[in-house]
């Protein structure tokens, strides 16, 4: 069964740091890319950026372009959004996604990030 | 701001048929990129309805049906039930943007 899981949200200051992780389970990890996808309260969906399979190459919606950072390391089928310089409409559960076939095939349920002071 | 418009709800009687538009762009759906559609359920992570364009992944029923033409996408629901209250989400990729794109919503209210 495939299963995505997110750890990491919480409470942080504006322009503060946070590390989300994402572990993946029931499918070869490596052989897929992955996106994050976030929903500020009472929004819509927004993508934020997506790896390829082999981590070589990453994109970025232009709204987090040079304060977020997606990794992963494939020896622990992880995912990662390393966030910098957070602001208040950095606000919203981020979700992972697989994809396949240019769709988000499976997510996770999520984690929590609320940037305030 | 999106760049893929939906209207902001539809509605619909039981057993009735309802469809969400998803109007995009030359850089987008008219470009010839696929349009996904995605169902999330009050409190939950989203799910995949269609992929590319008209294909239903194993388990979700047929009375949920996908369409393209042009720079415009429609998301069909015939036989409305309950449990189809939700959410709805077009996606597609931006040349424009060198990113990915979702629509803006469209609340789905069985009357």
């Amino acid at each position: 069964e495939v299963q995505l899981v997110e750890s990491g949200g919480g409470l942080v200051q504006p322009g503060g740091s946070l590390r989300l992780s994402c572990a993946a389970s029931g499918f070869t990890f490596s052989d897929y890319w992955m996106h994050w996808v976030r929903q500020a309260p009472g929004t819509g969906l927004v993508w934020v950026s997506r790896i390829k399979s082999d981590g070589s190459s990453a994109t970025y919606a232009d709204s987090v372009k040079g304060r977020f950072a997606i990794s992963r390391d494939n020896a622990k089928n992880t995912l990662y959004l390393q966030m910098n310089s957070l602001r208040a409409e950095d606000t919203a559960v981020y979700y992972c996604a697989r994809q396949r076939m240019a769709a988000n095939d499976y997510w996770g349920q999520g984690t929590l990030v609320t940037v305030s002071s | 701001q999106s760049v893929l418009t939906q209207p902001p709800s539809v509605s619909g009687a039981p057993g009735q048929r309802v469809t969400i538009s998803c109007t995009g762009s030359s850089s987008n759906i008219g470009a010839g990129y696929d349009v996904h559609w995605y169902q999330q359920l009050p409190g939950t992570a989203p799910k995949l309805l269609i992929y590319g364009n008209t294909n239903r992944p194993s388990g979700v029923p047929d009375r949920f049906s996908g369409s393209k033409s042009g720079t415009s996408a429609s998301l069909a629901i015939t036989g409305l039930q309950a449990e189809d209250e939700a959410d709805y989400y077009c996606q597609s990729y931006d040349s424009s943007l060198s990113g990915y794109v979702f629509g803006t919503g469209t609340k789905v209210t069985v009357l």
